[in-house]
């Protein structure tokens, strides 16, 4: 069974960088995974922020910016907002119609 | 607008069956694949099932040979056909969809699915 794992909890100041990681347990996570980064918060369904690694959703504000690094889809966040503490996932394909959220990131400012 | 209305949750016993839809307007379903990602309370999302433009259809493991996915054109509508429900699955039920290049752009509200006894 394919897991794919992000970190469970993160904290960042205002006005501070961070970085959201997403793994797979098959092995590094491609463009060919399509990654997806969607944020939530809480009584919400997901917002979509990032598609295909990197693509912005014309709702997307210009601080998040998605990426690969060192095997892992990664999801950054500059000049980081109080609104932005929310919970993150990020969305992965493999093939087959088979698609395997992240155990998502509680993402803290503080 | 582009809109996704689910309905059909509600207390289920263990064992028992329930059948989910997801009432498209600004799109027709048959146009583009159609999902179910579920979120049980104070849980992550767990993708469930999809549905292609071409019929073809997937499952998790969790769910494969209990749930079908299906829809119907004319009244532009996915349904989520759940039996033999587990505790494990109650959760907040999502339709979503992809109208772009993502993998999903777009979702519902949800439906909350309770199974106890």
């Amino acid at each position: 069974q394919t897991v794919v794992t992000q970190e469970p909890s993160l904290t960042v100041s205002p006005g501070g960088t961070v970085t959201l990681t997403c793994a797979s347990s098959t092995g590094a996570v491609t463009i060919a995974h399509y990654p997806n980064w969607f944020q939530q918060r809480p009584g919400q369904p997901p917002m979509p922020l990032i598609y295909s690694t990197n693509i912005k959703h014309s709702w997307t504000p210009a601080r998040f910016s998605g990426s690969l690094l060192g095997g892992k889809t990664a999801l950054t966040l500059s000049d980081v907002q109080p609104e932005d503490e929310a919970d993150y996932y990020c969305l992965l394909y493999y093939g087959r119609g088979q698609l395997v959220f992240g155990g998502g990131t509680k993402l803290t400012v503080l | 607008e582009v809109q996704l209305v689910e309905s059909g949750g509600g207390l289920v016993q263990p064992g028992g069956s329930l059948r989910l839809s997801c009432a498209a307007s600004g799109f027709t379903v048959k146009t583009y694949y159609m999902a179910w990602v579920r979120q049980a309370a104070g849980k992550g999302l767990e993708w469930v099932s999809v549905i292609y433009s071409d019929g073809n259809t997937y499952y998790a493991d969790s769910v494969r040979d209990r749930f079908t996915i299906n829809r119907d054109n004319s009244k532009n509508t996915v349904f989520l056909q759940m039996s033999s429900l587990r505790v494990e699955d109650a959760a907040v039920y999502f339709c979503a969809s992809s109208l772009g290049g993502a993998l999903i752009d777009i979702w519902g509200q949800g439906t909350m699915v309770n199974v106890s006894s």
